[in-house]
Protein backbone atom coordinates (compact mmCIF):
# COMPACT_ATOMS: atom_id res chain seq x y z
CA UNK A 1 0.00 0.00 0.00
CA UNK A 2 0.74 3.75 -0.01
CA UNK A 3 3.22 4.59 2.73
CA UNK A 4 5.61 8.18 3.45
CA UNK A 5 8.80 7.33 5.67
CA UNK A 6 10.03 9.93 7.91
CA UNK A 7 13.79 10.72 8.80
CA UNK A 8 15.34 11.07 11.14
CA UNK A 9 13.34 9.40 14.20
CA UNK A 10 15.04 11.73 16.63
CA UNK A 11 17.01 15.00 16.45
CA UNK A 12 19.12 16.73 18.77
CA UNK A 13 19.75 20.35 17.94
CA UNK A 14 21.53 23.42 20.35
CA UNK A 15 19.01 26.54 20.36
CA UNK A 16 19.76 28.38 17.36
CA UNK A 17 21.02 26.09 14.75
CA UNK A 18 18.75 24.97 12.31
CA UNK A 19 16.76 20.92 12.00
CA UNK A 20 15.30 19.76 8.70
CA UNK A 21 12.99 16.75 9.21
CA UNK A 22 12.42 15.04 5.61
CA UNK A 23 9.78 12.88 4.35
CA UNK A 24 9.37 10.75 1.15
CA UNK A 25 6.03 9.23 -0.32
CA UNK A 26 4.88 6.67 -2.58
CA UNK A 27 1.41 7.67 -4.10
CA UNK A 28 2.28 9.62 -7.32
CA UNK A 29 -1.17 11.40 -6.66
CA UNK A 30 -0.76 12.86 -3.78
CA UNK A 31 -1.39 16.54 -4.08
CA UNK A 32 -1.35 18.10 -0.39
CA UNK A 33 1.63 17.48 1.99
CA UNK A 34 0.79 19.01 5.51
CA UNK A 35 3.44 19.31 9.04
CA UNK A 36 1.90 18.80 12.32
CA UNK A 37 3.13 19.62 15.54
CA UNK A 38 2.49 17.68 18.55
CA UNK A 39 3.56 18.20 22.19
CA UNK A 40 3.08 15.71 25.12
CA UNK A 41 -0.13 14.53 25.52
CA UNK A 42 -1.49 16.72 23.53
CA UNK A 43 -3.48 16.32 19.92
CA UNK A 44 -1.00 17.16 16.34
CA UNK A 45 -1.46 21.24 15.54
CA UNK A 46 -0.77 21.83 11.56
CA UNK A 47 2.68 24.47 11.28
CA UNK A 48 2.60 24.19 8.12
CA UNK A 49 1.91 22.98 4.79
CA UNK A 50 2.13 22.41 0.87
CA UNK A 51 0.19 21.68 -2.01
CA UNK A 52 1.56 20.27 -5.18
CA UNK A 53 1.47 23.26 -7.55
CA UNK A 54 4.29 25.16 -5.35
CA UNK A 55 7.96 23.56 -4.51
CA UNK A 56 8.50 26.04 -1.44
CA UNK A 57 6.33 27.59 1.19
CA UNK A 58 7.71 29.77 4.35
CA UNK A 59 6.29 31.36 7.50
CA UNK A 60 8.83 33.18 9.54
CA UNK A 61 11.31 30.40 11.20
CA UNK A 62 9.47 27.48 9.40
CA UNK A 63 9.74 26.76 5.29
CA UNK A 64 8.69 23.49 3.46
CA UNK A 65 10.01 22.14 0.03
CA UNK A 66 8.73 19.61 -2.42
CA UNK A 67 10.09 17.92 -5.05
CA UNK A 68 7.67 16.44 -6.64
CA UNK A 69 10.00 14.44 -9.12
CA UNK A 70 11.49 12.60 -6.38
CA UNK A 71 8.38 12.40 -4.29
CA UNK A 72 10.44 13.96 -1.40
CA UNK A 73 9.19 17.19 0.87
CA UNK A 74 11.26 18.64 3.88
CA UNK A 75 10.51 20.48 6.91
CA UNK A 76 13.09 23.33 7.18
CA UNK A 77 13.34 25.51 10.97
CA UNK A 78 15.76 27.95 11.42
CA UNK A 79 17.00 29.52 14.69
CA UNK A 80 15.29 27.06 16.84
CA UNK A 81 14.17 27.52 20.02
CA UNK A 82 13.81 25.46 23.49
CA UNK A 83 9.42 25.34 22.89
CA UNK A 84 9.99 24.14 19.45
CA UNK A 85 11.01 20.86 20.88
CA UNK A 86 8.19 18.40 20.54
CA UNK A 87 7.50 15.47 17.79
CA UNK A 88 6.84 16.55 13.93
CA UNK A 89 4.76 14.27 11.96
CA UNK A 90 4.68 15.00 8.37
CA UNK A 91 1.83 13.53 5.92
CA UNK A 92 0.84 13.63 2.15
CA UNK A 93 -2.97 12.85 0.74
CA UNK A 94 -4.15 9.91 -0.85
CA UNK A 95 -4.60 10.71 -4.29
CA UNK A 96 -7.49 9.05 -5.52
CA UNK A 97 -9.47 8.92 -1.67
CA UNK A 98 -10.62 12.65 -0.92
CA UNK A 99 -9.50 13.68 2.35
CA UNK A 100 -7.54 10.97 3.66
CA UNK A 101 -4.00 11.69 5.15
CA UNK A 102 -1.07 9.24 4.88
CA UNK A 103 1.18 10.07 8.24
CA UNK A 104 5.10 9.28 8.60
CA UNK A 105 6.28 7.93 12.13
CA UNK A 106 7.35 11.16 13.91
CA UNK A 107 10.54 12.79 14.68
CA UNK A 108 11.10 13.40 18.25
CA UNK A 109 12.91 16.62 18.03
CA UNK A 110 15.22 18.13 21.33
CA UNK A 111 16.38 21.81 21.24
CA UNK A 112 18.66 21.92 24.07
CA UNK A 113 19.32 25.02 25.36
CA UNK B 1 -7.49 22.16 19.30
CA UNK B 2 -9.75 25.05 18.65
CA UNK B 3 -13.30 23.70 18.23
CA UNK B 4 -12.74 20.33 18.54
CA UNK B 5 -13.25 18.49 21.88
CA UNK B 6 -12.52 15.12 22.83
CA UNK B 7 -14.14 13.33 26.15
CA UNK B 8 -13.31 11.95 28.42
CA UNK B 9 -9.31 12.68 28.29
CA UNK B 10 -8.35 9.63 30.36
CA UNK B 11 -10.70 6.20 30.02
CA UNK B 12 -10.00 3.24 31.48
CA UNK B 13 -12.07 0.20 30.10
CA UNK B 14 -11.77 -3.55 31.81
CA UNK B 15 -11.49 -5.91 29.66
CA UNK B 16 -14.60 -7.50 27.67
CA UNK B 17 -16.64 -3.68 27.50
CA UNK B 18 -17.29 -1.92 25.30
CA UNK B 19 -16.48 2.12 25.62
CA UNK B 20 -17.63 4.77 23.77
CA UNK B 21 -15.30 8.03 23.16
CA UNK B 22 -16.89 11.51 22.10
CA UNK B 23 -16.06 14.24 19.66
CA UNK B 24 -17.55 17.37 19.20
CA UNK B 25 -17.08 19.95 16.90
CA UNK B 26 -18.39 23.67 16.02
CA UNK B 27 -16.22 24.43 13.46
CA UNK B 28 -19.57 23.59 10.73
CA UNK B 29 -16.37 20.96 8.77
CA UNK B 30 -18.22 18.20 6.66
CA UNK B 31 -15.31 16.30 6.90
CA UNK B 32 -14.35 14.16 10.38
CA UNK B 33 -11.47 11.79 11.11
CA UNK B 34 -10.99 8.96 14.11
CA UNK B 35 -7.45 8.18 14.39
CA UNK B 36 -4.99 5.54 16.95
CA UNK B 37 -1.93 6.62 18.03
CA UNK B 38 0.47 4.49 19.91
CA UNK B 39 4.05 5.23 21.21
CA UNK B 40 6.41 5.97 18.99
CA UNK B 41 4.55 5.39 15.89
CA UNK B 42 3.14 7.62 13.21
CA UNK B 43 -1.28 8.11 13.37
CA UNK B 44 -3.31 4.81 11.91
CA UNK B 45 -7.08 5.77 10.28
CA UNK B 46 -10.03 4.33 12.34
CA UNK B 47 -13.07 5.66 10.74
CA UNK B 48 -13.86 8.72 8.78
CA UNK B 49 -16.92 10.29 7.70
CA UNK B 50 -17.29 12.60 4.51
CA UNK B 51 -21.25 13.62 5.01
CA UNK B 52 -23.84 12.82 7.49
CA UNK B 53 -25.12 9.67 8.06
CA UNK B 54 -22.17 8.34 5.92
CA UNK B 55 -18.75 6.82 6.95
CA UNK B 56 -15.94 4.60 5.43
CA UNK B 57 -13.11 2.13 7.39
CA UNK B 58 -9.99 3.05 7.79
CA UNK B 59 -6.77 0.96 7.36
CA UNK B 60 -7.26 -0.57 11.47
CA UNK B 61 -11.24 -0.58 11.54
CA UNK B 62 -11.85 -3.57 13.05
CA UNK B 63 -12.88 -3.91 16.81
CA UNK B 64 -14.27 -0.44 16.05
CA UNK B 65 -17.45 1.28 15.28
CA UNK B 66 -18.83 4.79 14.83
CA UNK B 67 -22.10 6.48 14.21
CA UNK B 68 -22.66 9.93 12.16
CA UNK B 69 -26.27 11.21 12.80
CA UNK B 70 -25.61 14.70 13.34
CA UNK B 71 -22.80 16.86 11.42
CA UNK B 72 -20.93 18.62 14.68
CA UNK B 73 -20.90 14.67 16.26
CA UNK B 74 -18.88 11.47 15.54
CA UNK B 75 -18.80 9.28 18.55
CA UNK B 76 -16.25 6.02 18.06
CA UNK B 77 -17.01 2.57 20.13
CA UNK B 78 -14.10 0.46 21.01
CA UNK B 79 -15.60 -2.89 21.32
CA UNK B 80 -14.13 -5.83 23.06
CA UNK B 81 -13.50 -6.97 19.51
CA UNK B 82 -10.71 -4.94 19.75
CA UNK B 83 -7.57 -6.95 20.75
CA UNK B 84 -5.47 -4.36 21.85
CA UNK B 85 -7.11 -1.30 22.15
CA UNK B 86 -5.14 0.80 24.96
CA UNK B 87 -3.49 3.89 22.69
CA UNK B 88 -4.21 7.52 22.38
CA UNK B 89 -7.15 8.49 20.09
CA UNK B 90 -7.21 11.56 18.00
CA UNK B 91 -10.15 12.66 16.35
CA UNK B 92 -9.80 15.44 13.79
CA UNK B 93 -12.43 16.95 11.29
CA UNK B 94 -11.72 18.92 7.99
CA UNK B 95 -14.17 21.42 5.94
CA UNK B 96 -14.95 19.73 3.26
CA UNK B 97 -13.68 17.53 0.78
CA UNK B 98 -12.79 19.42 -2.65
CA UNK B 99 -12.85 17.04 -5.67
CA UNK B 100 -9.71 16.01 -6.95
CA UNK B 101 -7.64 18.14 -3.65
CA UNK B 102 -7.36 17.35 0.12
CA UNK B 103 -8.15 18.91 2.83
CA UNK B 104 -6.47 20.70 5.85
CA UNK B 105 -7.23 18.55 9.00
CA UNK B 106 -7.20 20.34 12.67
CA UNK B 107 -7.52 17.71 15.67
CA UNK B 108 -8.84 17.38 18.61
CA UNK B 109 -6.72 16.85 22.31
CA UNK B 110 -6.85 13.34 22.22
CA UNK B 111 -8.10 10.58 24.31
CA UNK B 112 -6.12 8.37 26.46
CA UNK B 113 -7.77 4.30 26.85
CA UNK B 114 -6.39 2.19 28.78
CA UNK B 115 -7.77 -1.39 29.32
CA UNK B 116 -7.17 -2.49 33.11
Amino acid sequence: GENVEQHPSTLSVQEGDSAVIKCTYSDSASNYFPWYKQELGKGPQLIIDIRSNVGEKKDQRIAVTLNKTAKHFSLHITETQPEDSAVYFCAASMGNQGGKLIFGQGTELSVKP
Amino acid sequence: DGGITQSPKYLFRKEGQNVTLSCEQNLNHDAMYWYRQDPGQGLRLIYYSQIVNDFQKGDIAEGYSVSREKKESFPLTVTSAQKNPTAFYLCASSPHRLAGAADTQYFGPGTRLTVL
